[in-house]
């Protein structure tokens, strides 16, 4: 699994977009970008995953740079309920399951 | 709520006691995980089962011992375990090959 890099937290104010950045320079042409979150005293949440286009659903839109190198998270309007820890994982695209490699994450912060 | 249904929600044990932790899903998944997480630490590999076969083993002790019965259960059983054996046991299920992984709550184990 290609190893990521996030910074290890972030502030952002109630209502604005929250961006979140991720660096996996070492990610293969096999592997999707996932996000998931983790609000405390819950298990992780799935969010998104993308391989190179723009993804959008209704929790965030997630944009992935055309190299691969780097993709970020964007929370359009963050709520106080998105604070958490977010996780950028690196996973095939093929083959049987397999389990997720969690970095320490992004421990993002929404202020009233 | 949590689609993944984990059961005890909390357990302390002492170290000679043999415990069962258990998890259920009924979206038809065919690939079920066990993760462990530490204090302030993201989450790490234990087991993943395929089709009910163990398909994964991320060289646990053998003090866990996984068993899935079905396609909807999971258990984790415990035997002789050591107090920095307290964590997080979460457990997640998936369709079966590269897909997002729906996660239970976790059971907060302590070890006395």
């Amino acid at each position: 699994d290609a190893k990521t890099t996030q910074p290890p937290s972030m502030d952002c104010a109630e209502g604005r977009a929250a961006n979140l950045p991720c660096n996996h320079s070492t990610i293969s042409g096999n592997e999707y970008v996932y996000w998931y979150r983790q609000i405390h005293s819950q298990g992780p949440q799935y969010i998104i995953h993308g391989l190179k286009n723009n993804e959008t659903n209704e929790m965030a839109s997630l944009i992935i740079t055309e190299d691969r190198k780097s993709s970020t998270l964007i929370l359009p309007h963050a709520t106080l309920r998105d604070t958490a820890v977010y996780y950028c994982i690196g996973n095939k695209r093929f083959g049987g399951a397999d389990g997720l490699t969690f970095g320490k994450g992004t421990h993002l912060i929404i202020q009233p | 709520d949590t689609e993944v249904t984990q059961t005890p929600k909390h357990l302390v044990m002492g170290m000679t006691n043999k415990k069962s932790l258990k998890c259920e899903q009924h979206m038809g998944h065919r690939a079920m995980y066990w993760y462990k997480q530490k204090a302030k630490k993201p989450p790490e590999l234990m087991f993943v089962y395929s089709y009910e076969k163990l398909s994964i083993n991320e060289s646990v002790p053998s003090r866990f011992s996984p068993e899935c019965p079905n396609s909807s259960l999971l258990n984790l059983h415990l035997h002789a375990l050591q107090p920095e054996d307290s964590a997080l046991y979460l457990c997640a299920s998936s369709q079966d090959g590269p897909s997002p992984q729906h996660f239970g709550d976790g059971t907060r184990l302590s070890i006395l």
